[in-house]
């Protein structure tokens, strides 16, 4: 049971690198999305995608860049970090239909910009 | 734009208890789905309990249900029987359905609880 997996799971970056976020998924969902979580608060969205070749802007999508060239990936990319991007981020996908009520979360990925 | 309001910070509960936490919402839609979520230490965002607005009848899941009360636009969820391993943040979510236009855009989530269960 693979679901959605995230890599790396931990990263530090120094300010100005750029790095991906790798994300797949094995369901065979349509939704996607990646999701930033900062110390005590909840998530908030920065992009999601609804198929392969379609994206779009969540709340706070300045910074990151998304790709779906497959139904499977989708990979976050931080063109060049800051210390405000330190945060904890969550790939998510979903279904259609009558199971697309559900929204299934990777395990996170930690990232600290120094 | 939907907004999920948790005004509680924090909530202890003794172990075996009964414990609430709170949820409202704010939105003009008619239909929608609401979600509790739970994130342990480990991060991980696990799926504690769904209600469709539609449904007049609350969610139940073993020991976690829910209250909703849809014209107050609450929705809070009981975990009774408490026990050591539901201490975590708490997350209560709002998600439109995709009738509505707004089921491509995921969740919207409030700011959490964090669950303490006293032994």
């Amino acid at each position: 049971n693979a679901g959605v997996t995230q890599t790396p799971k931990f990263r530090i970056l120094k300010i100005g690198q750029s790095m991906t976020l790798q994300c797949t998924q094995d369901m065979n969902h349509n939704y996607m999305y990646w999701y930033r979580q900062d110390p005590g608060m909840g998530l908030k969205l920065i992009y999601y995608s609804v198929g392969a070749g379609i994206t779009d802007k969540g709340e706070v999508p300045n910074g990151y860049n998304v790709s779906r060239s497959t139904t499977e990936d989708f990979p976050l990319r931080l063109e060049l970090a800051a210390p405000s991007q330190t945060s904890v981020y969550f790939c998510a996908s979903k279904g259609s239909g009558g199971s697309g009520n559900t929204i299934y979360f990777g395990e996170g990925s930690w990232l600290t910009v120094v | 734009a939907q907004t999920v309001t948790q005004s509680q910070p924090e909530m202890s509960v003794q172990e075996a208890e009964t414990v609430t936490l709170s949820c409202t919402y704010d939105t003009s839609e008619s239909d929608y789905y609401l979600f509790w979520y739970k994130q342990p230490p480990s991060r991980q965002m696990i799926l504690v309990i769904r209600q469709e607005a539609y449904k007049q009848q609350n969610a139940t899941e073993n020991r976690f249900s829910v209250n909703f009360q849809k014209a107050a636009k609450s929705f809070s969820l009981k975990i009774s029987d408490s026990q050591l391993g539901d201490a975590a943040m708490y997350f209560c979510a709002y998600r439109s359905t995709p009738e509505s236009g707004g089921g491509a855009d995921g969740l919207t989530f409030g700011k959490g609880t964090h669950l303490i269960i006293q032994p």
